[in-house]
């Protein structure tokens, strides 16, 4: 069975220009996250969606971030513009949604991201 | 106070002892808690999840917790230089607005050197 994937891998721009991530679940986990990570952090949570609703966005700086999950599948997750501060691992995660403590949520490859 | 704290590390231990790994809580609450290994450049992987009070062994990996003392820690028997990676600690907040919420900790370094 395929994990989550996630595009591009690695992308390299100047501050203030637009980038956008691409995430797609495994199959049948209806619950998708982003994360962030900074280095030498844990990751932190931006968005959780369940199918197509964003039920926790309370960490998403709106004023620059957006993100979406049309059809309640695949997900983009867009900055624009970006800044300096912005350098980071962009993680995708998704898990089965019981709603159980024992939900298990299993990460993509990430997105590095780094801003000039 | 962090949510979660781990000692950043790095914790050296040579080829074939025990490594062991500790983290706390501060939301006497979370009910499950989860150890991701992360390799350097890599994504978090899950190795171990508890839920109750006590030992949870698999394989050479045991997770052990102690709800009174809002603590919780991995222990690596026979590791291997394989086993030199960040381990973060994870631990599932009680529910906001109906949600479980995960935590992470910033991570401890183990090296395991030959």
């Amino acid at each position: 069975e395929a994990g989550v994937v996630q595009s591009p891998r690695y992308k390299i721009i100047e501050k203030k220009q637009p980038v956008a991530f691409w995430c797609n679940p495994i199959s049948g986990h209806n619950t998708l996250y982003w994360y962030r990570q900074n280095l030498g952090q844990g990751p932190e949570l931006l968005i959780r969606y369940e199918n197509e609703e964003a039920v926790d966005d309370s960490q998403l700086p709106k004023d620059r971030f957006s993100a979406e999950r049309l059809k309640g599948v695949d997900s983009t997750l867009k900055i624009q513009p970006a800044e300096l501060g912005d350098s980071a691992v962009y993680l995708c995660a998704s898990s089965f949604p019981s709603g159980a403590i024992t939900d298990t949520q299993y990460f993509g490859p990430g997105t590095r991201l780094t801003v000039l | 106070q962090k949510e979660v704290e781990q000692n950043s590390g790095p914790l050296s231990v040579p080829e074939g002892a025990i490594a062991s790994l500790n983290c706390t809580y501060s939301d006497r609450g979370s009910q499950s808690f989860f150890w991701y290994r992360q390799y350097s450049g890599k994504s978090p992987e899950l190795i171990m999840s508890i839920y109750s009070n006590g030992d949870k062994e698999d394989g050479r990996f045991t997770a052990q917790l102690n709800k009174a003392s809002q603590y919780v820690s991995l222990l690596i028997r026979d590791s291997q230089p394989s086993d030199s990676a960040t381990y973060l600690c994870a631990v599932n907040r009680p529910k906001v607005r109906g949600y479980n919420k995960l935590i992470f900790g910033a991570g401890t370094r183990l090296a395991v050197h030959p």
